[in-house]
Parts: C-alpha cells; structure tokens; sequence
C-alpha cells in the first residue's frame, strides 16, 4: 500500500519561498506508473490543483500560479517537493500531496501552511 | 483556463437517491478529461471514489456510480446513507492542466 506523508515549516513570512517535502513509501517514486500531484485547499474553501510531476521529471502546473511553482523529484530520498515562491496571506491553506493516475490514487494527510509576519 | 462547474449544494433523503453532475466550460465532458470524484469529510484528506468516468476503488460503496450525463459527468448516490454527507469534488484532465470543480456539499436529510 502506497502512503505519502507531507512535511514542511508550518509557518512562512510573506514574500519568502514556501517549501514543502512529500515523502512517499510503499513503492518507488520513480515506477512509471504514477504522477505525483500537490494540491491546496484554504480553510473553508474547495481544492485547487497546483500541478504535477510524473517520473521522467516533466511537470505541468495550474496557469495560474505557474510562475511561481517548481515540482521536482528526489529519487534517491523516494520524496517529492514544491516550492512556491513570493508568497502572500492568499497561500494559506492546507497543502496535499497525492498520486492522481487511474487507479492509483493515494493522499497524504495534508500539511497546514500558514503565510504570515 | 477552463472552468469545472458543480453544484453548490443538494440534498437528499435517506435512502433516496441524488446525481451530482460536474460540467466543463470548454464544453462536452468525454471520457478523455478522465472524470474523479473526490469525498471529503470535515477535518480529512479526500478520498477517491470513482475514476476515468465510472471505475470504482474497492473501497467504495456499491452505491456510487459514476457516468457521462449530458454533456457532464455524474456521479449518482443509490440509497443515501447518513454517512455520505460530505462534500464531493469532480476533476477533470485538459491538455495543459488538471482542474478541481468547485465542490457539491451534499446533506443527507
């Protein structure tokens, strides 16, 4: 069974970069079958997608946020990460990592960022 | 980008059964935006239900299903139970990016 397990500071000043690890466990982060997505979701409010990366290293990011977004791999830590950069008090949310491909389908718990001075 | 449409909110009776529908602003939902629905409870991560259009996990309840409806996606509840009160998202795959409809809060009532 596949388990991701988000880790990052909790707490971000405005306008540094947020920077978040998911840790995955259960199979390789590099086995073809899965992409790797990080997803948002601020208090009381519905998800919006991030962006994802698959194991080749190729990423796609939601156009909205996509100058500030980098998804990258770490084979050798089986993790995953992102980094958001320039960041505001509309970061705030509760930040989830999780495999999106047919079948294979695995959240993280979720991790609360909170952007403040 | 586009716009994935649901319904704010709806309600069912126990045991009665409702459809929640999840449409694009690009136009026809197909088989090719590899339609989820996502369940989530207060304080918990989502958990899948159905994916690409009608396939279940086996962790979900023979109750749900999931369709192509006109021009939308559907999810239908067969048999509301209390415990399906949650809010429930629909996700659909675009060439350039993946996009979350807004969320149906559902009540069971």
């Amino acid at each position: 069974q596949v388990q991701l397990q988000e880790s990052g500071p909790g707490l971000v000043k405005p306008s540094q970069t947020l920077s978040l690890t998911c840790t995955v466990s259960g199979d390789s982060i590099s086995n073809g079958n899965y992409y790797w997505n990080w997803i948002r979701q601020p208090a009381g409010e519905g998800l919006e997608w991030i962006g994802r990366i698959y194991t080749d290293g190729s990423t796609k990011y939601n156009p909205s946020l996509k100058s500030r977004v980098t998804i990258s791999l770490d084979t050798s830590t089986n993790q995953f990460s992102l980094k958001l950069n320039s960041v505001t008090a509309a970061d705030t949310a509760v930040y989830y990592c999780a495999s999106i491909y047919s079948s294979r389908n695995y959240w993280g718990q979720g991790t609360l960022l909170t952007v403040s001075s | 980008q586009a716009v994935v449409t649901q319904e704010p909110s709806l309600t069912v009776s126990p045991g009665g059964t409702v459809t929640l529908t999840c449409g694009s602003s690009t136009g026809a939902v197909t088989n090719g935006h590899f339609p989820y629905w996502f369940q989530q409870k207060p304080g918990q991560a989502p958990r899948t239900l159905i994916y690409d259009t009608s396939n279940k996990h086996s962790w979900t309840p023979a109750r749900f299903s999931g369709s192509l409806l006109g021009g939308k996606a559907a999810l239908t509840l067969s048999g509301a139970q209390p415990e399906d009160e949650a809010e429930y998202y629909c996700f659909l795959s675009y060439s350039d990016a993946r996009v979350f409809g807004g969320g149906t809060k559902l009540t069971v009532l």
